[in-house]
């Protein structure tokens, strides 16, 4: 299917353990960003790539992992998941606009 | 510092019209979008604004004056399914970054 993907859509996990969010994209877009989004908060970027193999820190990184060795996917991981990490989290791409996929919601317990 | 201010909610009247504002302050500006976001989903994209004036769109126009730091969302003829929270959000001089607000929750009733 064409457009951005992420997986698992809904994931519970307990503190401490490291969890991986998936995300996958078919346009090429160069672009890729994560976004995690609290009530009251809006959209916060977490990392951002500009091509495979660059990355780079958003607004709220700490805590958090990318890698982008191929230009489609962009996982994030959580190294040690807190509770302060439950949020739902958006993977998007750019290619005018930024596209978003529909989201992971996580709860770390 | 980086900062967008929309109101939290509001709350409008089936078939009526809704203006959700929007105020900046950024280091640099290369564009203001406007997304929906209904409760649950992604966010998706409604409109863009670079230039001073108004973008019309269907029932959705947007307004842009950048010397104001100000932008508005007009809806027009509301329907029940433009239940939504409505996020502003400005492109900085990079070319991809996004700075956003958080967002306005709009409540249509009957």
């Amino acid at each position: 299917d064409a457009g951005i993907t992420q997986s698992p859509r809904y994931k519970i996990t307990e503190t401490g353990r490291q969890v991986t969010l998936m995300c996958h994209q078919t346009w090429s877009h160069s672009y890729m960003f994560w976004y995690r989004q609290d009530l009251g908060h809006g959209l916060r970027l977490i990392y951002y790539s500009a091509a495979a193999d660059i990355t780079d820190k958003g607004e709220v990184p700490d805590g958090y992992v990318v890698s982008r060795s191929k230009t489609e996917n962009f996982p994030l991981t959580l190294e040690s998941a807190t509770r302060s990490q439950t949020s739902v989290y958006f993977c998007a791409s750019l290619g005018g606009e930024q596209f978003f996929g529909p989201g992971t919601r996580l709860t770390v317990l | 510092g980086q900062n967008i201010d929309q109101p939290t909610e509001m709350t409008a009247t089936e078939g009526a019209i809704v203006q959700i504002n929007c105020t900046y302050q950024t280091s640099g500006f290369n564009g203001l979008f406007w997304y929906q976001q209904h409760a649950g989903e992604a966010p998706t994209f409604l409109s863009y604004n670079v230039l001073d004036g108004l973008e019309e769109k269907g029932r959705f126009s947007s307004f842009l004056s950048r010397s104001k730091g100000y932008s508005y969302l007009l809806l027009k003829e509301l329907q029940m399914k433009d239940s939504a929270s409505y996020l502003c959000a400005v492109r900085d001089n990079s070319n991809y970054q996004l700075i956003w607000g958080a967002g306005t929750k709009l409540i249509i009733k009957p």
